[in-house]
């Protein structure tokens, strides 16, 4: 299996900030990355697929970028709404999430 | 509008098995296939396996094999899993997720919509 990892695995902002998530993949997976963001008791939700197509409905301040090994999601100023935790996924091969990373308020 | 609802939450002894249910609408079920992820409390995401909802084929998580099966019921536009020989490890919240793309497996794809979430607790 292609193992994930992210870092940090927990961070505090405050609302306004850039935020920037890092994704690694333990072998190169191409651009099959997937963002998601989860909120305390709710299912996650995709945000980013195929590394930077922004779902739609997905504010046009969250980004993604990055190929091969090496990802991010950036959240251009961070909002609210943006407080919640964010997993990677890989498509390259059976699906497997990163860790996540836990976005809190500062 | 696309919706995978769940069935209820439920409690096991160790060594039972639960089967939980996934009911699409909002879209042609035969043209996407599901996949079932869990979180156990306060961890992160486990892909379990994926179910063509087009002809049945499965692929399932290596650590699950023989433990688990995938089924879709066509007339009713509805996927289960069934996991057996429960441990207290797979206390977890279980969720079904369509594939984006049409006729396509995990591979190149990403999950959306997602079920609600299904709570397995597993005690004695």
């Amino acid at each position: 299996d292609i193992q994930m990892t992210q870092s940090p695995s927990s961070l505090s902002a405050s609302v306004g900030d850039r935020v920037t998530i890092t994704c690694r993949a333990s072998q190169s997976i191409s651009s099959y990355l997937n963002w998601y963001q989860q909120k305390p008791g709710k299912a996650p939700k995709v945000l980013i697929f195929a590394t930077s197509s922004l779902q739609s409905g997905v504010p046009s301040r969250f980004s993604g970028s990055g190929s091969g090994t090496d990802f991010t999601l950036t959240i251009s100023s961070l909002q609210p709404e943006d407080f919640a935790t964010y997993y990677c996924q890989q498509s390259y091969s059976n699906p497997t999430f990163g860790p996540g990373t836990k976005v809190d308020i500062k | 509008q696309v919706q995978l609802v769940q069935s209820g939450a439920e409690v096991k002894k160790p060594g039972a098995s639960v089967k939980v249910s996934c009911k699409a609408s909002g879209y042609t079920f035969t043209t996407y296939g599901i996949s079932w992820v869990r979180q156990a409390p306060g961890q992160g995401l486990e892909w379990m396996g994926w179910i063509s909802a087009y002809n049945g084929n499965t692929n399932y998580a290596q650590n699950l094999q023989g433990r688990v099966t995938m089924t879709t019921d066509t007339s009713t536009s509805t996927a289960y899993m069934e996991l057996r020989s429960l441990r207290s490890d797979d206390t977890a919240v279980y969720y079904c997720a369509r594939g984006a793309i049409q006729f396509r497996p995990p591979l190149f794809n990403w999950f959306d919509p997602w079920g609600q979430g299904t709570l397995v607790t597993v005690s004695s």
